[in-house]
């Protein structure tokens, strides 16, 4: 069974900083891995979706990357705005488990102080 | 487009109550999920549909029933409300199950069951 993990759970950074969310994953047989955005009392807003053949993808100031081999994405965030606050979550696809296969992450909540 | 809508936003329900929590897009999206979120455990996939006439569980099914009668409505029934479904429910939707596809979401229903 899939298993994603987010690090760290909570990161609060300066506002201009760039900065790094990890999301691992144990199951490499992956068809894309999402990266969501929730704000607080909120639904997801999709951020960036990384097929399982491709290595990145930018929006902006967004950067995911994806390396399938070791099980890792990490989603970079250039010169961060107290506007980017709010908890990200990763999700992975698999190739089983039902037509959905998504597995999601507990989610890191970030803080940009202004 | 109003996108992916959810009602109610809050409902407080006495154990053994039934409700139907409402899902609507106006997307022409084949297909639709519900998930709930509880702290410290992430989403999770409750049930799904490919399109109209067609729904499958997901990972927690157990005490809740869908129907998906058209393309743009998915409802939600809690059967016999425990208190171990207080949670916050959300619905999505996509185009299709494509690898590719980005999922929509809901603002979310948070319900408490007392």
């Amino acid at each position: 069974k899939q298993e994603v993990t987010q690090i760290p759970a909570a990161l609060s950074v300066p506002e201009g900083e760039n900065l790094v969310l990890n999301c691992s994953f144990t199951d490499s047989a992956i068809y894309n891995l999402q990266w969501f955005r929730q704000d607080p009392g909120k639904g997801l807003t999709s951020l960036l979706l990384i097929q399982s053949s491709q290595r990145e993808q930018t929006s902006g100031r967004l950067n995911a990357s994806l390396d399938k081999s070791s099980g890792r994405s990490t989603l970079y965030i250039a010169a961060s705005q107290p506007g980017d606050s709010a908890t990200y979550l990763c999700a992975a696809k698999n190739s089983g488990g039902g037509a959905d296969g998504l597995t999601f992450g507990k989610g890191t909540h970030l803080i940009i102080q202004p | 487009n109003a996108g992916v809508t959810q009602t109610p936003k809050f409902q407080v329900l006495k154990t053994g109550q039934s409700m139907t929590l409402q899902c609507a897009q106006d997307m022409n999206h084949e297909y639709m999920s519900w998930y709930r979120q509880d702290p410290g455990m992430g989403l999770r996939l409750i049930h799904y549909s490919v399109g109209a006439g067609i729904t499958d569980q997901g990972e927690v099914p157990n005490g809740y029933n869908v129907s998906r009668s058209t393309t743009e409505d998915f409802p939600l029934r809690l059967l016999s409300a425990a208190p171990s479904q207080t949670s916050v429910y959300f619905c999505a939707s996509s185009y299709s199950n494509r690898l590719t596809d980005t999922q929509y979401f809901g603002p979310g229903t948070r319900l408490t069951v007392l």
